[in-house]
């Protein structure tokens, strides 16, 4: 039974950051890369980034660069995204996403099976 | 602002078939695989397809994508009342440094 399980929701006020968390069980983390996927009230799904644990390798979504750091730690790995200089904008629901198994190359590895229920970021002062 | 484009909506009627188009550059749909997800509000998005045309298991062959150039398609046959929601077609663009991407969305509605 594949689950991902992410921290709780939290609410943060303009120019600070949020750290959320996701880790697995019944699915290995490090060798497919995990992403950070959003979804702000009334809009789409937006790609905010990713870190293959395994090798260390992250992509970044051009808009978050840098203020968005993605980390991996401990085995099994827990991976953590971290979203600074937070704006009212950056209100959404923040989920973490990853392959489920298989063999892949490049952008083959980012269809993503299985998500976590997502966490709730409200950023208001 | 999303490099693939749909419509941002589509409807019929139960029984009918509804088909949503993505469309996007060589850069991303026209070099890698698309994938197509199902997001219904408060609950945690779904892969309806991937590598353009194949389904997960689990997922209904009332399901099927393809892809051409640089679009690609989903068709939902058989429209059942629990296929209205949202629907988003995505990609990796090769484009920079590289970066996955989702399409604008389609709602679908069945009336």
């Amino acid at each position: 039974q594949v689950q991902l399980v992410q921290s709780g929701a939290e609410v943060k006020k303009p120019g600070s950051s949020v750290k959320v968390s996701c880790r697995a069980s019944g699915v290995s983390f490090n060798t497919y890369p995990v992403n950070w996927v959003r979804q702000a009230p009334g809009q789409g799904l937006e790609w905010m980034g990713a870190i293959t644990p395994l090798s260390g390798a992250k992509n970044f979504a051009h808009k978050f660069q840098g203020r968005l750091t993605i980390t991996a730690d401990g085995s099994p790995a827990s991976i953590y995204m971290d979203l600074s200089s937070l704006t009212s904008e950056d209100t959404a629901i923040y989920f973490c996403a990853v392959k489920g198994g298989g063999h892949c190359i490049g952008g083959d590895c980012y269809s993503l099976d299985f998500w976590g229920p997502g966490t709730l970021v409200i950023v208001s002062s | 602002q999303s490099v693939l484009t749909q419509p941002p909506s589509a409807s019929g009627t139960p029984g009918q078939r509804v088909t949503i188009s993505c469309s996007g550059s060589n850069s991303n749909i026209g070099r890698n695989a698309v994938n197509w997800y199902q997001v219904i509000p408060g609950v945690a998005p779904r892969l309806l397809i991937y590598g353009s045309y194949q389904r997960p298991s689990g997922i209904p062959d009332r399901f099927s994508a393809s892809k051409s150039g640089t679009s690609a398609s989903l068709a939902i046959s058989g429209l059942q009342s629990d296929d209205e929601s949202d629907y988003y077609c995505a990609a990796w663009d090769d484009s920079l440094s590289g970066f996955y991407v989702f399409g604008t969305g389609t709602r679908v509605t069945v009336l």
